[in-house]
């Protein structure tokens, strides 16, 4: 079973609709969590951290169960330019940190 | 102010060859972190660094693969004696310390294919 897991879609979804992704993690010594967004044939960049308490940034909102080991990120009101792979970022500290990406989601955004 | 910087962003290589990939991170950053992607796959975790030294060798493939960093700046990934299957995207992160919490900003990356 791999560290970190998400579903790879893709997700095919109209512009205006609620999308939400979950990733799953297995060493209970993942300490940070990341949700970054990779475009086609581009590098990762950070789109939000996932705090306990949940966090919101405009249309995205991210949350963290740590009693079920994972993570969600919740996008509203979707935009064509959303279309993107989501990567489920965790870093675990076991003796030193170790970065830990999911394989991303595909989501694609229609008109 | 200038992001993260790769070199070079193709090779083409013959396998069995010896190829070095460069990466300049952010000034004053002192966490290095490099990953590979291959095509339509996620990141895979290869080494990182915190200053000049680098805790965590495990996530290199083989000892093929090396890397180093001098001045707690550039860093240099070498991989010896290419196969196919190294073909990928070879990224570098840099972040301003190691430790969760910390946003790694990625390079452009370096398109590696062995022949």
């Amino acid at each position: 079973r791999k560290e970190v897991e998400q579903d790879p879609g893709p997700f095919n979804v109209p512009e205006g609709a609620t999308v939400a992704f979950n990733c799953t993690y297995s060493n209970s010594a993942s300490q940070s969590f990341f949700w970054y967004r990779q475009d086609c044939r581009k590098e990762p960049k950070l789109l939000m951290s996932v705090y306990s308490s949940g966090n919101e940034d405009g249309r995205f909102t991210a949350q963290l169960n740590r009693a079920s080991q994972y993570i969600s990120l919740l996008i509203r009101d979707s935009k064509l330019s959303d279309s993107a792979t989501y990567l489920c970022v965790v870093i675990k500290n076991t003796g030193g940190f170790k970065t830990i990406f999911g394989a991303g989601t595909r989501l694609f955004v229609k008109a | 102010g200038a992001g993260v910087s790769q070199s070079p962003s193709n090779k083409v290589t013959e396998k069995g060859k010896d190829v070095e990939l460069r990466c300049d991170p952010i000034s004053g950053h002192t966490a290095l972190y490099w990953y590979r992607q291959s095509l339509g796959q996620g990141l895979e975790f290869l080494i990182y660094f915190q200053g000049n030294s680098a805790p965590d060798k495990s996530g290199l493939p083989s000892d093929r693969f090396s890397a180093e960093r001098t001045g707690g700046s550039v860093s240099t990934l070498t991989i010896q004696r290419t196969q196919q299957e190294d073909s990928a995207v070879y990224l570098c992160a840099s972040s301003p310390r190691t430790g969760g919490g910390y946003e790694q900003y990625f390079g452009p990356g370096t398109r590696l294919t062995v022949t």
